[in-house]
């Protein structure tokens, strides 16, 4: 069965550090891989995506992520996070049918001044 | 944009009560998506509907049901709402069709009470 790993709960971060947050899939091929963020009490918003190419995909507000096939990895970066990047960030996989998405638990992010 | 409204932002209901949650997704989507969320449980599918009368059970279907008769709308219904259904509901419209172009498009997100 398909599934999603976020192994971080929730990472804190002074502002102006460096950011990676970690994601592992288990899939039988190579599946749609997605970053999602939510503001509080809001819904989600895409940050990135990756289906072939290129494994390092850049995505809005400078957020980066690079997929790992050897590693089941689809990991997100930023070199310098800023305090309005405080949210909620799922790692999702989407079957290349479209009829089905799968989340990890999310990874909260706090930022410290 | 595409844009996917969820009827209320905020909903409070009595256990036992029938309540439906309405989404909306204006982009002829074929696929849309109804999850749930709670804290350290991330989003969890409740039902799919890839088409007009079809659905799918996901993973957490008991004590829910859908309903999709026009294609830009797919319904939420808790056929007698519970205290343990109190959470967040987000609805998803998805593309499909060549692969950089599907996606996972949300609504706010209704957060329902039940007491």
């Amino acid at each position: 069965a398909q599934s999603v790993t976020q192994p971080d709960i929730h990472i804190t971060v002074s502002e102006g550090a460096s950011l990676e947050l970690r994601c592992n899939y288990s899939y039988g091929a190579t599946p749609y891989l997605f970053w999602y963020v939510q503001s509080p009490g809001q819904g989600l918003q895409l940050l990135l995506k990756y289906f072939s190419g290129d494994t390092l995909v850049q995505g809005i507000k400078g957020f980066e992520a690079e997929f790992k096939r050897s590693q089941s990895s689809f990991n997100l970066r930023k070199p310098s996070v800023h305090w309005s990047d405080a949210a909620e960030y799922f790692c999702a996989v989407g079957l290349n049918t479209g009829n089905q998405f799968y989340f990890g638990t999310g990874t909260s992010l706090t930022v410290i001044p | 944009d595409v844009k996917v409204t969820q009827s209320s932002r905020y909903l409070v209901k009595r256990t036992g009560e029938k309540v439906f949650l309405e989404c909306v997704q204006d982009m002829d989507h074929e696929n849309m998506f109804w999850y749930r969320q709670d804290p350290g449980l991330g989003l969890r599918l409740i039902y799919f509907s890839y088409d007009v009368k079809m659905k799918e059970k996901g993973d957490i279907p008991e004590g829910y049901s859908v309903s999709r008769e026009k294609k830009e709308r797919f319904s939420l219904i808790l056929e007698s709402a519970s205290t343990n259904q109190t959470s967040m509901y987000l609805c998803a419209s998805i593309t499909t069709g060549s692969p950089s172009y599907t996606e996972a498009f949300f609504g706010q997100g209704t957060r329902l009470t039940v007491v």
